[in-house]
């Protein structure tokens, strides 16, 4: 199973509501990472996760709130978000255990978030 | 920091062959990734560079020059799914894992 799935797919939710993004891998990888992308614009690093401790936080707003329940689950919790966070956010996981040459991360399909 | 550079835009011929440079200011440095994006799609990985040289994968080359923090992806055969938007990204260490930065994406439209 080389797959990171990732749901919803695609989420509207009003600036007060509370809801929580999910992705899930089985590759057995030990970092995992949420990113957040604009419309043509590059991936931005918002989160990482190193043997399901929180190892990098670039500095994200506390509207944003990961969680990584195990080692295949990773969560993003989102509250009181404005309209310029709607964006793709993606969930990706790569192997990184220091020893791999390798660098590859699988990212998950997205989902497309439209704060009203 | 980190920064990037890559042209925003590239427009080839179906058959031809096209290079997409890359240079970088990193510290840290451990590696030059490509990745591949189509529209309403995630990145996907296409290659790695940790020494200099270049790395061959089907119709994907890729070089790095790490005297020089430049690199390039080359793509031959150009066929019109190898239009998408081409992404490269530094891998440095820092806070104890290992972080990508992305450049701002090259967008490749193949021609008939």
């Amino acid at each position: 199973d080389t797959e990171v799935t990732q749901t919803p797919k695609h989420l509207v939710m009003g600036m007060t509501n509370k809801k929580s993004l999910k992705c899930e891998q089985h590759m057995g990888h030990r970092a995992m990472y949420w990113y957040k992308q604009k419309a043509k614009k590059p991936p931005e690093l918002m989160f990482v996760y190193s043997y399901e401790k929180l190892s990098i936080n670039e500095s994200v707003p506390s509207r944003f709130s990961p969680e990584c329940p195990n080692s295949s689950l990773l969560n993003l919790h989102l509250h009181a978000l404005q309209p310029e966070d709607s964006a793709l956010y993606l969930c990706a996981s790569s192997q990184d255990d220091g020893r791999s040459y390798y660098n590859e991360q699988f990212f998950g399909p997205g989902t497309r978030l439209t704060v009203l | 920091g980190q920064s990037l550079e890559q042209p925003s835009e590239v427009t080839a011929v179906e058959g031809a062959i096209v290079q997409i440079n890359c240079t970088y200011q990193t510290s840290g440095f451990y590696g030059l990734s490509w990745y591949q994006q189509h529209d309403g799609g995630a990145p996907t990985f296409l290659s790695y560079n940790a020494l200099d040289g270049l790395e061959e994968t089907g119709r994907f080359s890729s070089f790095l020059s790490r005297s020089d923090s430049y690199g390039y992806l080359l793509l031959q055969e150009l066929q019109m799914k190898d239009s998408a938007s081409y992404f490269c990204a530094v891998k440095y260490s820092g806070a104890g894992s290992y972080q990508l930065t992305f450049g701002k994406g090259t967008k490749l439209s193949v021609i008939p």
